[in-house]
C-alpha cells in the first residue's frame, strides 16, 4: 500500500464549477500537509499547507485536513481555465511524501 | 530574487552511461532535495543535503548519489543508467529543513532520457 494515495484523474469540468481534489495517507505521523500545483513543463509550486486538522482558506482555494479518517482535500471555488494544471498534495514527517497528482482540465 | 534553477534542461544518455544533472538553490537556502518524477509514479524522494552534508536518502539504489557544494549548490549523478531511470528530476531547496516546516521551492527539473 501506498503511503500516499491520489486519483490520477484527468478530472474535466467547466469553468465556474466547484472542484474536489483528494487524498488518503495510511502514516499517522504526517503532520504537515501540502497541496502543490504543476503546470507542464514546470517544476511543482506551493498552494497551500495546513498544520494538523482543520481547514484553511486562501482566495479560492481551500484546504482541509482530517487526521482521524486520514483524508485531505483541496478545493477550488469559480475554477478558470488558467487552474488546468496537475495537483499534487504531500504530506511531511521526517520527509515529503507526494501523490501521484491529479490532472485537472478546465474548459471555458 | 531567482530562483531554483538547474542544467541542463534535456538530458539524453544511452544505457550503462552515467548523467549528471546540476542545481542552484534559492540564495539563502542551505537545504536542497532532489527528486524523481516518472511517469504514473508521482515524485519520489531521493535525496536531501543541508551544510555539504547528506541527511536523508530515499529508497533508490546506490548508484544515485550527489553531493552539495560549498556554495550550497549541488550536483545528482545517476551511474549505470538503466531504462526506467527516464523521468524528470526536481531539486528543491529550502532553509534548514531539519524539524518543523520550511516551503521547498522547485526547479524546473531536468528532462533525462535513457535509450
Amino acid at each position: 500500500q501506498k503511503e500516499v494515495e491520489q486519483d490520477p484523474g484527468p478530472l474535466s469540468v467547466p469553468e465556474g464549477a466547484i472542484v474536489s481534489l483528494n487524498c488518503t495517507y495510511s502514516n499517522s505521523a504526517f503532520q504537515y500537509f501540502m497541496w502543490y500545483r504543476q503546470y507542464s513543463r514546470k517544476g511543482p509550486e506551493l498552494l497551500m499547507y495546513t498544520y494538523s486538522s482543520g481547514n484553511k482558506e486562501d482566495g479560492r482555494f481551500t484546504a482541509q485536513v482530517d487526521k482521524s479518517s486520514k483524508y485531505i482535500s483541496l478545493f477550488i471555488r469559480d475554477s478558470q481555465p488558467s487552474d488546468s494544471a496537475t495537483y499534487l498534495c504531500a504530506m511531511r514527517a521526517q520527509k515529503l511524501v507526494f501523490g501521484t497528482g491529479t490532472r485537472l482540465l478546465v474548459s471555458p | 530574487e531567482a530562483g531554483v534553477t538547474q542544467s541542463p534542461t534535456h538530458l539524453i544518455k544511452t544505457r550503462g552511461q552515467q548523467a549528471t544533472l546540476r542545481c542552484s538553490p534559492i540564495s539563502g537556502h542551505t537545504s536542497v532535495y532532489w527528486y524523481q518524477q516518472a511517469l504514473g509514479l508521482g515524485l519520489q524522494f531521493l535525496l536531501w543535503y543541508d551544510e555539504g552534508e547528506e541527511r536523508n536518502r530515499g529508497n533508490f539504489p546506490p548508484r544515485f548519489s550527489g553531493r552539495q557544494f560549498p556554495n550550497y549548490s549541488s550536483e545528482l549523478n545517476v551511474n549505470a543508467l538503466e531504462l526506467e531511470d527516464s523521468a524528470l528530476y526536481l531539486c528543491a531547496s529550502s532553509l534548514y529543513g531539519g524539524n518543523g516546516y520550511n516551503e521547498q521551492f522547485f526547479g524546473p527539473g531536468t528532462r533525462l532520457t535513457v535509450l
